[in-house]
């Protein structure tokens, strides 16, 4: 069983709009979390993280909300320009400090 | 270099060859990965080194095996390929195991086809 899911395989978002991308995770023993975004052809790129004794952190137009009661992650994107079209993976940090990893969200940001 | 070389860029693979896939970094970077992406399932740990001459399973380990003879190479090591193993390949490193402010460093990745 996936101890990380994105259950949104794709999400369209019209520019100047706020995108949104979540992710649940499991284990309530988990305490950092990170999102990466990937393009084509590329490997994945470190956008923004939080510590589980925060529930916000805020990088520019990114924004990563904990609830850790609902064990639940989310990255704002506002407001969402063209350049962010691209797969965004969540990721969380375990007991053995290795990251486990989501599936992705395809985001494609409409002109 | 600047960052992860990944080599060859992609590969098509008779099943039981046996193939490596080269990684390597110039950023002094402690900790290395590889990964493997297939699609609906994220990317999954093959192994990793903490330090260089210390290697560790991850959460697919079999069919594949790793060295790590000094802090800059990190070489993959398919001994007899199959079709399951026909995914995209992606060498990671960070500063030391369990340091991750600024999350891990990937290479371009191997796009590898076991035919």
């Amino acid at each position: 069983d996936q101890q990380v899911k994105q259950n949104s395989p794709s999400l369209s978002v019209q520019e100047g709009r706020i995108s949104i991308l979540n992710c649940d995770y499991t284990n309530s023993m988990f305490d950092y979390f990170l999102w990466y975004k990937k393009y084509p052809a590329e490997g994945p790129t470190f956008l923004i993280s939080i510590s589980s004794i925060k529930d916000k952190n805020e990088d520019g137009r990114f924004t990563v909300f904990l609830n850790k009661s609902a064990k639940h992650l989310s990255l704002h994107i506002v407001p969402s320009q063209p350049g962010d079209s691209a797969v965004y993976f969540c990721a969380v940090m375990d007991s053995n400090y290795q990251l486990i990893w989501g599936a992705g969200t395809k985001l494609i940001i409409k002109p | 270099i600047a960052g992860i070389t990944q080599a060859p860029t992609s590969q098509i693979l008779a099943a039981g060859r046996r193939m490596t896939l080269r990684c390597t970094q110039d950023m002094r970077h402690n900790a290395m990965y590889w990964y493997r992406q297939d699609l609906g399932l994220g990317l999954r740990l093959i192994h990793y080194s903490n330090t260089a001459g210390t290697t560790g399973k991850g959460e697919v380990p079999d069919g594949y095996s790793v060295s790590r003879a000094n802090t800059d190479d990190f070489p993959l090591t398919l001994a007899s390929a199959v079709p399951s193993q026909t995914s995209v390949y992606f060498c990671a490193s960070s500063e030391s195991q369990g340091v991750p402010y600024y999350g891990y460093t990937f290479g371009s990745g191997t796009r590898l086809t076991v035919v």
